[in-house]
C-alpha cells in the first residue's frame, strides 16, 4: 500500500550541481504535482501534470524542469542548483476532483 | 488578494477544549474544499472533505458557507495528538490545481 513514493528522502548538493527528484504513484491517478514548502510558508506549486504526456507550470517554475515519464512517474530536475532552492519538496497525485495524496517529501539542502 | 487565507494562529487550547477556525477563499466559483493536517513539516494528510451541507467525522466538524465564502473546522474534545497545522484547500471546477492556505497552527496542552 505504497501510495506516493519519493526518492531520495534527504539530499545535500553544492551550488551548481544538478539532480533529479523521483516520484512514483501506484493509485492509477491521472494528475501529479510537485510542490515546495519553505519555513513559515505554505505549499507552492512548481509544476503539475494533468495527465500522461502533459506538463504545466505552476506558481514557482523557474530553475526547475519536469518529466512525466509515464502514468506512474513524475520527476523534478534541478539543472543548476542554487541556495534559494533549499526546501522540502513534496510530490502529490490526484484522481479527478478528489483530494490529493502526498509523498513524504524530499529534504534538499544546497550549500 | 490571496486565493485562500487562514488565520495562522497559533491556537493554544487545553485538552478537552473545543477549538474552531475559518478559512476564506476569494473565487466564488470554487467547488471542492478540503481540510488537511500537517505535522512538523511532514507531508500533508487529508483530514476531511467539506460538503455543502456540512459534515462530521468523529470529533471534527466542517462547514461551508458559500455566501460568505469561507469554510470552517471545529475540533471537539481536543487531544494532544490534534496538535498540528491545519491546511485549507480549495479548487475550481475542472481545474487540476488546488489552492492551499498557509495553515492554522493548533497546539493542545495537557
Amino acid at each position: 500500500n505504497a501510495g506516493v513514493t519519493q526518492t531520495p528522502k534527504f539530499q545535500v548538493l553544492k551550488t551548481g550541481q544538478s539532480m533529479t527528484l523521483q516520484c512514483a504513484q501506484d493509485m492509477n491517478h491521472n494528475s501529479m504535482y510537485w510542490y515546495r514548502q519553505d519555513p513559515g510558508m505554505g505549499l507552492r506549486l512548481i509544476y503539475y501534470s494533468a495527465s500522461e504526456g502533459t506538463t504545466d507550470k505552476g506558481e514557482v517554475p523557474n530553475g526547475y524542469n519536469v518529466s512525466r515519464l509515464n502514468k506512474r512517474e513524475f520527476s523534478l530536475r534541478l539543472e543548476s542548483a542554487a541556495p534559494s532552492q533549499t526546501s522540502v519538496y513534496f510530490c502529490a497525485s490526484r484522481a479527478g476532483s478528489r483530494s490529493q495524496h502526498f509523498g513524504d517529501g524530499t529534504r534538499l539542502s544546497i550549500l | 488578494r490571496k486565493e485562500v487565507e487562514q488565520d495562522p494562529g497559533p491556537f493554544n487550547v487545553p485538552e478537552g477544549a473545543t477549538v474552531a477556525f475559518n478559512c476564506t477563499y476569494s473565487n466564488s466559483a470554487s467547488q471542492s474544499f478540503f481540510w488537511y493536517r500537517q505535522d512538523c513539516r511532514k507531508e500533508p494528510k487529508l483530514l476531511m472533505s467539506v460538503y455543502s451541507s456540512g459534515n462530521e467525522d468523529g470529533r471534527f466538524t466542517a462547514q461551508l458557507n458559500r455566501a460568505s465564502q469561507y469554510i470552517s473546522l471545529l475540533i471537539r474534545d481536543s487531544k494532544l495528538s490534534d496538535s498540528a497545522t491545519y491546511l485549507c484547500v480549495v479548487s475550481l471546477p475542472n481545474d487540476y490545481k488546488l489552492s492551499f492556505g498557509a495553515g492554522t497552527t493548533v497546539t493542545v496542552r495537557a
